[in-house]
């Protein structure tokens, strides 16, 4: 069984530009949440989404937007990147329609010059 | 919202003895208690979680505590190894039956070394 799959891994952008980020669940999963992780920081929650709806939002703002498809893929968009947007975007599906375990993709990480 | 405090940030211990790492939270409707560990240049996994009802959990030489009125959780891993070298992230969440981990707060993280 696939894993989570996040692209792409790696990604330099200039200070001003846009990105999109794609998280492809676990087959099955209808639950995909997004992490920013920093150093120092752990991981801080973006957003959730559950059958295409978000469910909920961390605070962030709002240059930070996602969305999830009919096939549960989900992706996450950052307009007028800043320097501090840097950092390793983590996606994570789950199966359970309550609290239960969430299985990470590899992440994709941003680096804003 | 929730909030959540993970001390220390970094523990160093020999190999073969016990590390324990602490998290507080602040909301008492928390009730879904996860650590994950995190190797490095690898993803989050969950190793153990605890669900408010429980107040203890084992798996091998990995344990979680839970003290509801103090709103406290910690990690024991016995008999520690080299492979237990990692980031260890405790989180909490509130859940319902028709709620999903909408909002998993983590802890700031722990950076384990152990000493051959």
């Amino acid at each position: 069984k696939a894993g989570v799959t996040q692209t792409p891994r790696y990604l330099i952008k200039t200070r001003g530009q846009q990105v999109t980020l794609s998280c492809s669940p676990i087959s099955g999963h209808r639950s995909v949440s997004w992490y920013q992780q920093t150093p120092g920081q752990g991981l801080q929650f973006l957003f959730e989404y559950f059958s295409e709806t978000q469910r909920n939002k961390g605070n962030f703002p709002g240059r930070f937007s996602g969305r999830q498809f009919s096939n549960s893929r989900s992706e996450m968009n950052v307009s007028t990147l800043e320097l501090g947007d840097s950092a390793l975007y983590l996606c994570a599906s789950s199966l359970k329609t309550d609290a239960g375990e969430l299985f990470f993709g590899e992440g994709s990480r941003l680096t804003v010059l | 919202g929730e909030n959540v405090e993970q001390h220390p940030s970094t523990l160093s211990v020999q190999e073969g003895d016990s590390a324990v790492i602490k998290c507080t939270y602040s909301d008492s409707a928390s009730n879904y208690f996860p650590w994950y560990k995190q190797e490095l240049g690898k993803r989050p996994q969950l190793i153990i979680d605890i669900r408010s009802n429980v107040g203890e959990k084992k798996d091998q030489r990995i344990a979680v505590t839970l003290n509801k009125t103090a709103k406290h959780f910690s990690l024991h891993i016995t008999e520690t190894q080299p492979e237990d070298s990692a980031v260890y992230f405790c989180a909490a969440s509130s859940a319902g039956a028709n709620f999903g981990n909408e909002k998993l707060t983590f802890g700031t993280g722990t950076r384990l070394t152990i000493i051959p």
